[in-house]
């Protein structure tokens, strides 16, 4: 079976630290996002890569750094967490493809409060 | 550009009853077209897609989709509603890209009555 693994569903972090979201797929897939979800405002790509070391801005980049060292694990950073980025962060993973249209899979999400 | 855009953001229906949530899609390109549910404090997961083949489109749990490409179309459809079903539900179109980037409506919350 397809595995998306986030390895903190429910964190509370405090205004200024470094917050560190990681996120692990065991299908040896190449493209691998991460989203935030919020009320009213749906899914929003925040950064993308894919290959390792390889990444790409998604729509909502500021604030967010991300790290692709092995293939199987993408992590999100924030530099220095601010209250409006309390959300769910949702990790995915893909397989490479020429075409669109390959399914995208989800992690179970990751509960972010900054207080 | 693409784009999507589910026309009703709150369904309710009666268990038992059909259901349909609507998704209408803007595409420069012969589009992918995914249904994605979510329940509460859960990932997504995959209703069923569409990649070009038949239009007519079925998935996991009694789901099914039209691709309606004079209508620029995908809705969602099952025949009974069950209290499980209850969730939210995303219609996704694909980005004409290698990268496999996909653009979400905003979402269509689905409530069962008993």
């Amino acid at each position: 079976d397809v595995k998306v693994t986030q390895s903190s569903r429910y964190l509370v972090k405090r205004t200024g630290e470094k917050v560190f979201l990681e996120c692990v797929q065991d299908m040896d897939h190449e493209n691998m996002f991460w989203y935030r979800q919020d009320p009213g405002l749906g899914l929003r790509l925040i950064y993308f890569s894919y290959d390792v070391k390889m990444k790409e801005k998604g729509d909502i980049p500021e604030g967010y750094s991300v790290s692709r060292e092995k293939k199987e694990r993408f992590s999100l950073i924030l530099e220095s967490a601010s209250t409006n980025q309390t959300s769910m962060y949702l990790c995915a993973s893909s397989p490479r493809q020429g075409h669109s249209g390959n399914t995208i899979y989800f992690g179970e999400g990751s509960w972010l409060t900054v207080v | 550009a693409q784009s999507v855009t589910q026309l009703d953001s709150h369904v309710s229906v009666s268990e038992g009853t059909p259901v349909l949530l609507r998704c209408n899609y803007s595409s420069s390109y012969s589009p992918s077209l995914f249904w994605y549910v979510q329940h509460p404090n859960k990932g997504l997961q995959l209703l069923l897609k569409y990649t070009s083949a038949a239009t007519l489109v079925k998935g996991i749990n009694g789901f099914e989709a039209e691709f309606k490409k004079s209508e620029t179309s995908f809705h969602l459809t099952k025949p009974s509603a069950h209290m499980s079903d209850a969730a939210e539900y995303f219609c996704v179109v694909s980005a004409w890209s290698n990268t496999g980037k996909l653009i979400f409506g905003q979402g269509t919350t689905l409530q069962v009555k008993p």
